[in-house]
């Protein structure tokens, strides 16, 4: 069966710090990929996905970036962190295109003071 | 019109009882849509997808009203444990684009 893992479950992080968050999937090959930011008393937000390694789809402009290395690898990066990326941020990965069926990660729940 | 609207609630409904909400959507050229369950400080999980004819799973049915362009949960005998958040998704295939409601709190009471 197909398990989802985000690291860390949650970070603190002062303002203009790096971040790196890491999403991995097990149990599929060549799934689609997604990072979403949910932010306090709003909806989930995409941010990025990926179809395949190295291919990247960015929704909406900001100062994060997104990275797949690997098939099953999804990395997001911010080089400055701003307080309004606090947020819960969840990965997720699909089986085919963007209107099949997404299963979510655990999320990483970050705090930047 | 927002692209995906949904009442915030909360839904207070006592143990036992049927409780309905909607999500409309403003894009005619969606094609797929899902609702999703969201516990506090969780991620979301698929709770059902919603097809052209209706669907049931248990105690949860879901319908599809294009013409309207809403689609509905409707949970009978709710139980304490269906206290969550509901999240409706809209999908169009066209643009690929991805659309989540900002859900709906829904507190089953003892």
């Amino acid at each position: 069966s197909q398990t989802i893992h985000q690291w860390p479950a949650t970070l603190v992080q002062p303002v203009g710090s790096p971040l790196s968050l890491e999403c991995t999937v097990e149990g599929t090959s060549n799934p689609n990929l997604y990072w979403y930011r949910q932010a306090a008393g709003r909806g989930l937000q995409l941010l990025f996905y990926s179809v395949g390694i190295g291919q990247i789809s960015s929704e909406v402009p900001q100062n994060l970036s997104a990275s797949r290395p690997q098939d099953r690898q999804f990395i997001l990066s911010s080089k400055k962190l701003l307080l309004s990326d606090s947020g819960f941020y969840l990965c997720a990965w699909s089986v085919d295109g963007l209107t099949d069926t997404q299963y979510f990660g655990p999320g990483t729940r970050l705090t930047v003071l | 019109r927002k692209e995906v609207e949904q009442d915030p609630g909360p839904f207070n409904v006592p143990e036992g009882a049927t409780v309905a909400f909607n999500c409309t959507y403003s894009n005619s050229a969606s094609q797929s849509f899902f609702w999703y369950r969201q516990d506090c400080r969780k991620e979301p999980k698929l709770l059902m997808s919603v097809y052209s004819s209706g669907n049931e799973d248990g105690r949860f049915t879901a319908q599809l009203n294009r013409a309207s362009q809403y689609i509905s949960l409707l949970i009978r005998d709710s139980k304490l444990s269906d206290s969550a958040t509901y999240l409706c998704v809209v999908k169009s295939s066209g643009d690929d684009k991805i659309i989540f409601g900002k859900g709906t709190r829904l507190h089953i009471l003892p």
